[in-house]
């Protein structure tokens, strides 16, 4: 089982729509949660941490954390044509301070 | 301000080869990462640095790779006697020093290493 674990997708959603992307983590002692945004032939670039369960909001962007099931999302409300991009999960364990990417999620926002 | 350099962008080399990648990070960060990633996944880690020294370097695969940070700024990446599946995009990136949640760590744009 890998450490983090995302649907590859293409996850396809019309313009002004919500698009919900979900990744598991297999380690109970993972702390802290990132989601990355990564263009086509870019470099990853952070959205959003969150390391309390519950929600955070930051502009369009909510993640989500459940510790007690494993589970991390990001929800992205009206979504763009200029947020069709690989979403990557990433963790952290305590205070180490390497990431642990999963795959990533592919989004595409139609117009 | 300056974000995170990385050169060259990138590297084609034959197997066998010896290489170098370098990494620059944002000026004042104590810490620095290198992953590396392959076409369809995330960024794998192979090493970080706090400071001048290798903090965790669980994520080498092999001892053909080394890295250093002498100065506690600039860091190069070494692989020695290269082999095609070495080929990926090598990442680079640094973040002030790690704590509970809330560091952002900061990525370079890539060196794209092909070994022939």
């Amino acid at each position: 089982q890998k450490e983090v674990e995302q649907n590859s997708g293409p996850l396809s959603v019309p313009e002004g729509a919500i698009a919900s992307l979900n990744c598991t983590y297999s380690d109970r002692g993972s702390q802290s949660f990132f989601w990355y945004r990564q263009y086509s032939g870019k470099s990853p670039e952070l959205i959003m941490f969150i390391y309390s369960n519950g929600d955070k909001e930051d502009g369009r962007f909510t993640a989500q954390l459940n510790k007690a099931s494993q589970y991390v999302s990001l929800l992205i409300r009206d979504s763009q044509p200029s947020d069709s991009a690989t979403y990557l999960c990433a963790v952290r364990r305590g205070s180490q301070g390497n990431l642990i990417f999963g795959k990533g999620t592919k989004l595409s926002v139609k117009p | 301000g300056a974000g995170v350099s990385q050169t060259p962008s990138n590297k084609v080399t034959e197997k066998g080869k010896y290489v170098e990648l370098r990494c620059d990070p944002i000026s004042g960060h104590t810490a620095l990462y290198w992953y590396r990633q392959s076409l369809g996944q995330g960024p794998e880690f192979l090493i970080y640095f706090q400071g001048t020294g290798a903090a965790d370097d669980s994520g080498l695969p092999n001892d053909r790779f080394f890295a250093v940070r002498p100065e506690g700024s600039v860091s190069t990446l070494k692989i020695q006697r290269t082999e095609r599946g070495d080929s990926a995009v090598y990442l680079c990136a640094s973040s002030l020093a790690p704590r509970l949640g809330g560091d952002t760590q900061y990525f370079g744009p890539g060196t794209r290493l092909t070994v022939l």
